[in-house]
């Protein structure tokens, strides 16, 4: 069961978007609509802002969205805010109820 | 408003057990919908899921780490627990207690409460 891979790091400038992608298998990724993603601001838990691919939680602001095409998934940020600045993960169903998160994105604000 | 709460050593002796319990309040333990689980966090490195239960004791753990883990559950005192036997200093880590939600939840596969999470460090 490897991590599954994000990108080290990705800026935007405020008001721009970015996106995240999040890679891994059919066995994980590309086989499941159980993928999840995670803002982590430092020294806090995690916290979910996408489940199920594409849908958010309640409060979480429209300006995260989320997508998948065949193994990878992408997590966008739209109209990029300070508070934005964070470290995100992926996470998918790998099958058996288990799971993998993926490597993490260091997510700078310019 | 449901919260979650870690407790336990916050040092462990390497090749011992370490164990951390999660008290859940402001809900059941015993949910249909929600499983319980672990997931733990090495200084400045990534999130690794450890395993999840649920209320009527059934569990799942993370294939690397499944020899030397388990996960109970004590609906009596609406908590969960992590043992992780023979430790080493890679087992450093933040380990938080997470509610994961089940395919009837309204999160399927997401964990949408966290606790803040407990620094457990091996020494030696």
């Amino acid at each position: 069961q490897s991590a599954l891979t994000q990108p080290a790091s990705v800026s935007g400038s405020p008001g721009q978007s970015i996106t995240i992608s999040c890679t891994g298998t059919s066995s994980d990724v590309g086989g499941y609509k159980y993928v999840s993603w995670y803002q982590q601001h430092p020294g806090k838990a995690p916290k979910l802002i996408i489940y199920e691919v594409s849908n958010r939680p309640s409060g979480v602001s429209n300006r995260f969205s989320g997508s998948k095409s065949g193994n990878t998934a992408s997590l966008t940020i739209s109209g990029l805010q300070a508070e934005d600045e964070a470290d995100y993960y992926c996470s998918s169903y790998t099958g058996s109820s288990t799971y993998v998160f993926g490597t993490g994105t260091q997510v700078t604000v310019l | 408003q449901l919260q979650l709460q870690e407790s336990g050593p916050g040092l462990v002796k390497s090749s011992e057990t370490l164990s951390l319990t999660c008290a859940v309040s402001g809900g059941s333990i015993s949910s249909s919908s929600y499983y319980w689980g672990w997931i733990r966090q090495p200084p400045g490195k990534g999130l690794e899921w450890i395993g999840r239960i649920f209320y009527s004791g059934s569990t799942y753990y993370n294939p690397s780490l499944k020899s030397r883990v388990t996960i109970s559950v004590d609906t009596s005192k609406n908590q969960f627990s992590l043992k992780l036997s023979s430790v080493t200093a890679t087992d450093t880590a933040v380990y938080y207690c997470a509610r994961q939600g089940g395919a009837s939840s309204t999160v399927p596969g997401g964990m949408d409460v966290w606790g803040q999470g407990t620094t457990v460090t091996v020494f030696s």
